[in-house]
């Protein structure tokens, strides 16, 4: 079965760190990928996508992914986080083909302390 | 920016009731979902609807579940008789592709006492 995983549970940095966060997925087809942001008490936002193309993608609020194939990965990175970046992110997979359902990681508490 | 509405924000229930959770999704969207996410746990899928019918669902949606487009605009999910397991957050979500990804509502928390 698919699955993404996500290896860092609970982050802690400071403010002005740098950040990466780890993503692999478990599918060698064709694949989308994307990372959702859950602030608190909020909804799931889209962070950035993959589909194709140029395999370092960027999206809102400084932050950007690296796809790399070969290592069934999409890493998000940001490189200075701020305290309002303090939410749970999450990485997620559509698998090509017949299904067009987004499969979610377990996700990862990030916490920045001014 | 367009929109998912989801209603009621919260809900609270006794075990065995029927629910009904609602989502308005984006006009020109023509894929929706339903995921929930039991606190502090992942987000799961529950079901996805294209063409009036559903085209996928997990094995969470079993009997006890349903989701009906009724009219143009709205998209629910019932639960006939809930458990106290269905105590979550639920999501709905609406795309006009999915590999563009999905737009999600701010979700209905479900509480079943």
């Amino acid at each position: 079965a698919q699955s993404v995983s996500q290896h860092n549970h609970h982050v802690i940095l400071s403010e002005a760190a740098s950040l990466e966060l780890g993503c692999n997925y478990s599918y060698g087809g064709t694949v989308n990928l994307f990372w959702y942001v859950q602030y608190p008490g909020q909804h799931l936002q889209l962070l950035l996508k993959y589909f194709s193309g140029d395999p370092l993608v960027k999206g809102i609020k400084g932050f950007e992914a690296e796809f790399i194939k070969s290592k069934f990965s999409f890493n998000l990175r940001k490189p200075s986080v701020q305290w309002s970046d303090t939410a749970e992110y999450f990485c997620a997979v559509i698998v090509g083909g017949a299904t067009n359902k987004l499969i979610f990681g377990t996700g990862t508490l990030l916490a920045v302390q001014p | 920016e367009p929109e998912v509405t989801q209603t009621p924000s919260h809900q609270v229930t006794q075990m065995g009731q029927e629910v009904i959770l609602r989502c308005v999704p984006i006009s020109n969207h023509l894929y929706f979902y339903w995921y929930r996410q039991i606190l502090g746990q992942k987000v799961e899928f529950l079901v996805s609807f294209y063409n009036n019918e559903i085209s996928e669902k997990s094995e969470i949606f079993d009997d006890q579940f349903s989701v009906e487009r009724p009219d143009g605009s709205n998209f629910t999910l019932k639960i006939r008789s809930t458990k106290l397991e269905d105590s979550a957050m639920y999501f709905c979500a609406s795309t006009p592709r999915p590999i563009y990804g999905y737009t999600f509502g701010s979700g209905t928390r479900l509480t079943v006492v």
